[in-house]
C-alpha cells in the first residue's frame, strides 16, 4: 500500500517570502500521480498542482512550483511570494495511475499548517 | 458551474440518531469519492462509485455505514446508529472519468454526534 509523509506539522512565512513544504511517498509503482491540495479555514479542498510521475519536468502553476525527486520518492512544494492568502493546511496526495478499484482513490498526508505572517 | 454541492454544511445530532449526508456531484462527471477528514486518521477514503456502481467500499468502517448512488446526479452517505467517534468533516468529490486524474471537492459536511 501506497503511504504519503508530511513530516512538518506546521510551517510559517513572512509574506513576500518563500517557504517549501515536504512530502516523501512510498510506492512500489513506476506510474503514478502527485498532488497538492489547500484546505483553507473555509474547508474546502482546492487542487493547487500536480505532477505526472513520467514527466522529469517539475510542474509550476504561477507562483507555486515543485521539486520532483523521482529516485528518492520525495515531492516538495515551493510557493514564492507569499501571500496572506496562502495560510491554509497544505495536503500531498498520490494516485496510482492505475484506473481500477482502489487505484483510484487519492492516498493524502497529514498536512502542514502554513501561517503567513505580515 | 455549481460544483460539488453537499448537504447540509453542518449536523448535529445525538448518539444513535441516523444521520444522512447528500451530495450531488459536478454534472456529466460519472466517479463519486466520499471521503471523512478526522485529526486522527486525516483524510481517508470510504467507498468510489463509477458510474453509480461502487466500486470499492473498502474504507466503509463498518455495517453502521452505508452509501448509496442512485443515479447520476445524487449520492447519500447514511450512519445508522450514529457514535460520538463519527464526529468527522466528510467530503464528497467527483471527477469527469476513470482516466482524469483531478477530483473536485464538495465543501464537506461537519457531523458532531453528542
Amino acid at each position: 500500500a501506497q503511504t504519503v509523509t508530511q513530516s512538518q506539522p506546521e510551517m510559517s512565512v513572512q509574506e513576500a517570502e518563500t517557504v517549501t513544504l515536504s512530502c516523501t511517498y512510498d510506492t512500489s509503482e513506476s506510474d503514478y500521480y502527485l498532488f497538492w491540495y489547500k484546505q483553507p479555514p473555509s474547508r474546502q479542498m482546492i487542487l493547487v498542482i500536480r505532477q505526472e510521475a513520467y514527466k522529469q519536468q517539475n510542474a509550476t502553476e504561477n507562483r507555486f512550483s515543485v521539486n520532483f525527486q523521482k529516485a528518492a520518492k520525495s515531492f516538495s512544494l515551493k510557493i514564492s511570494d507569499s501571500q496572506l492568502g496562502d495560510a491554509a493546511m497544505y495536503f500531498c496526495a498520490y494516485r496510482s495511475e492505475s484506473y481500477t478499484g482502489t487505484a483510484s482513490k487519492l492516498t493524502f498526508g497529514t498536512g502542514t499548517r502554513l501561517q503567513v505572517t505580515l | 458551474d455549481a460544483g460539488v454541492i453537499q448537504s447540509p454544511r453542518h449536523e448535529v445530532t445525538e448518539m444513535g440518531q441516523e444521520v444522512t449526508l447528500r451530495c450531488k456531484p459536478i454534472s456529466g462527471h460519472n466517479s463519486l469519492f466520499w471521503y471523512r477528514q478526522t485529526m486522527m486518521r486525516g483524510l481517508e477514503l470510504l467507498i468510489y462509485f463509477n458510474n453509480n456502481v461502487p466500486i470499492d467500499d473498502s474504507g466503509m468502517p463498518e455495517d453502521r455505514f452505508s452509501a448509496k448512488m442512485p443515479n447520476a446526479s445524487f449520492s447519500t452517505l447514511k450512519i445508522q446508529p450514529s457514535e460520538p467517534r463519527d464526529s468527522a468533516v466528510y467530503f464528497c468529490a467527483s471527477r469527469p472519468g476513470r482516466t482524469y486524474n483531478e477530483q473536485f471537492f464538495g465543501p464537506g459536511t461537519r457531523l458532531t454526534v453528542l
